[in-house]
């Protein structure tokens, strides 16, 4: 059965320092999210991306991230300069369609992101 | 603003016996999805079952149906004849097509199957 992907499954990094988390959708889908999950804490949307721009994103998804799909395949988060309160378990999604009850979000297994 | 609430941290069930978690949601829209997801310790999280507002008639996928009450604002997982692999966190979700795409979850509920 198709997955979503994610890797690394975790990422150690020093406060200040980029991270990119990567993430394969599965091959058909054209819609892709952003979660994350700060430990103890709700699952929270960040961003969604469709037809190589963001549809969508909360105010959590400010200048010190960014979104990409470099080629066809990948879908990147970029944290410009990590800080110790994006330490979380950030996950990818991907959907075929963005309407309707078919709008079934395909979740990956998560990167834990550990800011130092 | 959507909020979703699991008032239940944590459950426990015998294997084989029944189980129902609860969710409840706030919205003032008419149009939207619930659904329930499960994510086993591995951590990848996996649709259970999900129900369209504007329907009736509660969704059922095999073992697992749902209680939907639209007036009480009520999304409750049933899960029958519980095993050991249903052991996971359960999380309650809602979205509307009024605000996008996104989905919105509950706090969740970890489930322990005794064995």
């Amino acid at each position: 059965e198709p997955e979503v992907t994610q890797t690394p499954s975790h990422q150690v990094t020093q406060m200040g320092q980029e991270v990119i988390l990567r993430c394969v959708p599965i091959s058909n889908h054209l819609y892709f999210y952003w979660y994350r999950q700060i430990l103890g804490q709700k699952v929270e949307f960040l961003v969604s991306f469709y037809n190589n721009e963001i549809s969508e994103k909360s105010e959590i998804f400010d200048d010190q991230f960014s979104v990409e799909r470099p080629d066809g395949s990948n879908f990147t988060l970029k944290i410009r300069s990590t800080k110790l309160e994006d330490s979380a378990m950030y996950f990818c999604a991907s959907s075929s369609t963005p309407d309707s009850i078919k709008n079934i979000q395909y979740f990956g297994a998560g990167t834990r992101l550990s800011v130092l | 603003a959507q909020t979703v609430t699991q008032s239940q941290p944590e459950m426990s069930v015998q294997e084989a016996e029944t189980v129902t978690l609860s969710c409840t949601y706030d919205t003032s829209e008419s149009d939207y999805y619930l659904f329930w997801y499960k994510q086993p310790p591995s951590r990848q999280m996996i649709l259970v079952i999900r129900q369209e507002a504007y329907k009736q008639q509660n969704a059922t996928e095999n073992r697992f149906s749902v209680n939907f009450q639209k007036a009480a604002k009520s999304f409750s997982l049933k899960i029958s004849d519980s095993q050991l692999g249903d052991a996971a966190m359960y999380f309650c979700a809602y979205r509307s097509p009024e605000y996008g795409n996104k989905l919105v979850f509950g706090a969740g509920t970890i489930l322990r199957v005794k064995s």
